[in-house]
């Protein structure tokens, strides 16, 4: 599996946009890059994914580098429901499984 | 909102004991994975199932965990002998297929093992 590089922790003020980094080199063309993230004491859950163009929906937005070798998750306005672990994961097109790495943990100051 | 069903929540054993994890996938999901998550880590993928047949289970300690599927539908996790290490949270998910480029996994709350 092609790796993710993310770092281990962020603060964000409440209601301020939060830029979560995710460096990965070794991407592959085929390689989707998936976001996930887990709330205290809750199983992972599925925030957004992209190809190659910058990609948005309900709950965040991805915004891919043209080379693709890193890619940004930004949540508009970071609420205290937003502080979790988010893990940024390749997934190449046809595998069967996430490779989830350790994440950032994202903490929201109110 | 359909969710992915884990019994029991929290279970405490004492090493040597066996353990049964349960988890009832959504409905109308093929694809069925068990994870193990060691607390400060990422998930890892134990096994995966499509319908009642194992697609991954190279992660799986075939010595001491069996997992099945038998009807398609839910899943039972089994460890036996369970062992000091086997402490973390077991994750069960479901998506409803693994061969598309798009398989979003929705997970459950997951069961939170002690081994004493």
């Amino acid at each position: 599996d092609a790796k993710t590089t993310q770092p281990n922790s962020m603060e964000s003020n409440e209601e301020e946009p939060v830029h979560l980094p995710c460096n990965h080199s070794t991407i592959s063309g085929t390689d989707y890059i998936h976001w996930y993230r887990q709330l205290p004491s809750q199983g992972p859950e599925y925030v957004i994914h992209g190809l190659t163009s910058n990609v948005n929906n309900r709950m965040a937005s991805l915004a891919i580098a043209e080379d693709r070798k890193s890619s940004t998750l930004i949540l508009h306005r970071a609420t205290l429901r937003d502080a979790a672990v988010y893990y940024c994961i390749l997934r190449e097109t046809g595998a069967n499984n996430l490779f989830f790495g350790t994440g950032t943990r994202l903490t929201v100051i109110p | 909102e359909a969710e992915v069903a884990q019994s029991p929540r929290y279970k405490i054993t004492e090493k040597s004991q066996a353990v049964a994890f349960w988890c009832d996938p959504i409905s109308g999901h093929a694809t069925l994975y068990w994870y193990r998550q060691i607390l400060g880590q990422g998930p890892e993928l134990l096994v995966q199932f499509q319908d009642e047949s194992v697609v991954d289970d190279s992660q799986l300690p075939k010595d001491r965990f069996s997992a099945e599927r038998l009807k398609g539908v839910d899943s039972t996790l089994k460890i036996q002998p369970a062992e000091l290490g086997d402490s973390a949270m077991y994750l069960c998910a479901s998506s409803f297929t693994w061969e598309s480029d798009y398989n979003e996994q929705f997970f459950g709350p997951g069961t939170r093992l002690t081994v004493l």
